[in-house]
């Protein structure tokens, strides 16, 4: 069964709006976690890697403000879009770290259209 | 930067093998990986290769790996409807976590 779950599955908002996406692991804690995004027809870019207790590291690119990583606990990590804009448009993809090396249980994603 | 390459679609009968192609460019990566992506669902791991390995094979799947050429394939034999799925080919370097990269993945669409 499914180890990792988001909700919300899709969310459509307007422009100006915030949106949180929830990401949990539901077998066992998971201190790391992932966020990518994946647009039509690409491959997944990893966003930014959720550290329970720490702050996010982000990947080159993409703005710290814009996108707020929350690991409060160590089965939640939450993904802030803040003031969305059309542009950010996407499929949002999270993930934790698995047994076998580098290899990671992936949620189902979250479906986001900014109106 | 790394890059992972692989061809957007692929269809086969039911039945048929299918194989899945993909190219990198890393000379450093350490792991490759095939993962699965149904309608609706995560990503799921199917199988993942060392660099020094030629070929590994679990059950229905066989993983080629062309070192010299950059060149990995995913051979999925007697193909079923059930298969039909993205596949995303991806590739990282060793010591402890390292960032994953992943290919643009290829549709596969089994007909009946």
């Amino acid at each position: 069964g499914a180890v990792v779950s988001q909700h919300p599955s899709w969310v459509i908002c307007k422009s100006g709006t915030s949106v949180k996406i929830e990401c949990r692991s539901l077998d066992f804690q998971a201190t790391t976690m992932f966020w990518y995004r994946q647009f039509p027809k690409q491959s997944l870019m990893l966003m930014a890697t959720s550290n329970e207790g720490s702050k996010a590291t982000y990947e080159q690119g993409v703005e710290k403000d814009k996108f707020l990583i929350n690991h409060a606990s160590l089965t939640l990590s939450t993904l802030t879009v803040t003031s969305a804009h059309p542009e950010d448009s996407s499929f949002y993809i999270c993930s934790k770290t698995g047994y076998r090396p580098n290899e990671q249980f992936f949620g189902p994603g979250t479906r986001l259209t900014v109106l | 930067g790394e890059d992972v390459e692989q061809s957007l679609f692929l269809s086969v009968r039911e039945g048929d093998s299918s194989v899945i192609n993909c190219t990198y460019t890393d000379s450093s990566s350490t792991y490759l990986y095939w993962y699965k992506q149904e309608p609706g669902a995560g990503l799921q791991l199917l199988t993942y290769i060392f660099s020094n390995m030629d070929m590994k094979q679990d059950q229905r799947l066989t993983v080629l790996l062309n070192k010299k050429d950059k060149h990995l394939s995913l051979r999925i034999a007697d193909t079923q409807t059930g298969d039909s799925a993205i596949y995303f080919c991806a590739e990282s370097r060793s010591g402890g976590y390292q960032k994953v990269t992943f290919g643009t993945g290829t549709k596969l669409q089994v007909i009946p």
